[in-house]
């Protein structure tokens, strides 16, 4: 099976402060996908890589970047947190070539 | 890009009844429409999906129409269990393919 794990299932932080969301698969899956999820908004692309060291903007990419130094992990990165950034960060991974993504379990991130 | 709107946003069904889910896209170009289903506390699960040369699939309760005339895609659930209670998403491609735009979700509950 599948696995894609997120590093924390709650977070709480700071307006201001840089917050790091990590995400791991272990299937040697080429493209990752980092979205967020809000009510009424469905599952928003924030960005995406191909590959190692690659990455792509997605649709609402303003406030955040992305690290992926390796294969199997994925970070996603707000460098001055803001209220606005509340929300369900989803993590997914795809193999190059198919068409299913494998979401984790996201992570709930409070802004104050 | 693509454009994905689904409706209702909610929607409650008896136990034993049916339930349908509708999705409408823009790209003409988009070939292959998948269903994403998110339970509580967990991230979104492929279900089913559809081609663009095909009119109809089905897997047991679960069955997925699309009409490319028309760019509407539909879920249906028959037979309704308390397990299907969740939160349906559409998506369709766009980039190529290369990622997915996701409808705003459909809160489905089931009454006993």
């Amino acid at each position: 099976d599948v696995k894609v794990t997120q590093s924390s299932r709650y977070l709480v932080k700071r307006t201001g402060e840089k917050v790091f969301l990590e995400c791991v698969q272990d299937m040697d899956h080429e493209n990752m996908f980092w979205y967020r999820q809000d009510p009424g908004l469905g599952l928003r692309l924030i960005y995406f890589s191909y590959d190692v060291k690659m990455k792509e903007k997605g649709d609402i990419p303003e406030g955040y970047s992305v690290s992926r130094e390796k294969k199997e992990r994925f970070s996603l990165i707000l460098e001055s947190a803001s209220t606005n950034q509340t929300s369900m960060y989803l993590c997914a991974s795809r193999p190059m070539g198919g068409e299913t993504q494998y979401f984790g379990p996201g992570t709930r991130l409070l802004v104050l | 890009g693509e454009n994905v709107e689904q409706h209702p946003s909610t929607l409650s069904v008896q136990e034993g009844d049916s339930a349908v889910i509708k999705c409408t896209y823009s790209d003409s170009a988009s070939n292959y429409f998948p269903w994403y289903k998110q339970e509580l506390g967990k991230g979104p699960q492929l279900i089913i999906d559809i081609r663009s040369n095909v009119g109809e699939k089905k897997d047991q309760r679960i069955a997925v129409t699309l009409n490319k005339t028309a760019k509407h895609f539909s879920l249906h659930i028959t037979e309704t269990q308390p397990e299907d209670s969740a939160v349906y998403f559409c998506a369709a491609p766009s980039f190529g393919n290369e990622k997915l735009t996701f409808g705003t979700g459909t809160r489905l509950t089931i009454i006993p």
